[in-house]
């Protein structure tokens, strides 16, 4: 059983650039979310999704967009990179609201 | 709207001391209620959980928290910390109705000395 799985573990982009990170999860869950933490700032809502088709803003949502076309695959992307986006990027799922997140190993993301 | 407020972004215990990580939670109707442990490197993974239950909540590795609603309060408990238990620490509330979100506190990083 894999979980959650965030690909690529580690990404260097420069400002401007537009890219991709994954994330997966084959445990049938509904709720999806991508968070950003950065030191200090513990972790922050970027978007969420409560399944295929339906996705919502979160606390920081801007420069970043995501679609659900399945259950298993939430994917994040990063429209424009920005350095202010330099971050560690973590995906998370649940099955329902009062059950804990199950969290992926997270993506490491520089942008110079 | 939720809210969760961490005291102490370090806290620095000697070996077989007790551990005492407080959190305090702003929510307009009983909330669920979550600790995570974060080690170097690594994802958030699970100590436990508080979802309107027994108010006294045990997890693993020794950790357990009592939810204490007239304090709005969810503090991390462990009676003697070990040099594994070294890690960050998040505090995390939900609104236990329809589509919640998860709110996270800001972490305490947990010191342990020998």
């Amino acid at each position: 059983n894999a979980g959650v799985t965030q690909t690529p573990k580690f990404q260097v982009l420069k400002t401007g650039q537009s890219m991709t990170l994954q994330c997966a999860q084959d445990m049938n869950h509904e709720y999806m979310s991508w968070y950003r933490q950065d030191p200090g700032m513990g972790l922050r809502l970027i978007h969420y999704s409560v399944g295929a088709g339906i996705t919502d803003q979160g606390e920081v949502p801007n420069g970043y967009n995501v679609s659900r076309s399945t259950t298993e695959d939430f994917p994040l992307r990063l429209l424009s990179a920005a350095p202010s986006q330099t971050s560690v990027y973590f995906c998370a799922s649940r099955l329902y609201s009062n059950q804990p997140q199950h969290f992926g190993d997270g993506t490491r993301l520089s942008i110079l | 709207a939720q809210s969760v407020t961490q005291l102490g972004s370090h806290v620095s215990v000697s070996e077989g001391a007790l551990v005492l990580l407080r959190c305090n939670y702003s929510s307009s109707v009983p909330p669920y209620l979550f600790w995570y442990v974060q080690y170097p490197n690594q994802g958030l993974q699970l100590l436990l959980k508080y979802t309107s239950a027994a108010t006294l909540v045990k997890g693993i590795n020794g950790f357990e928290a009592e939810f204490k609603k007239s304090e709005t309060s969810f503090h991390l408990t462990k009676p003697s910390a070990h040099m594994s238990d070294a890690a960050e620490y998040f505090c995390a509330v939900s609104d236990p109705s329809g589509y919640s979100t998860l709110t996270f506190g800001k972490g305490t990083m947990l010191l342990v000395s020998p």
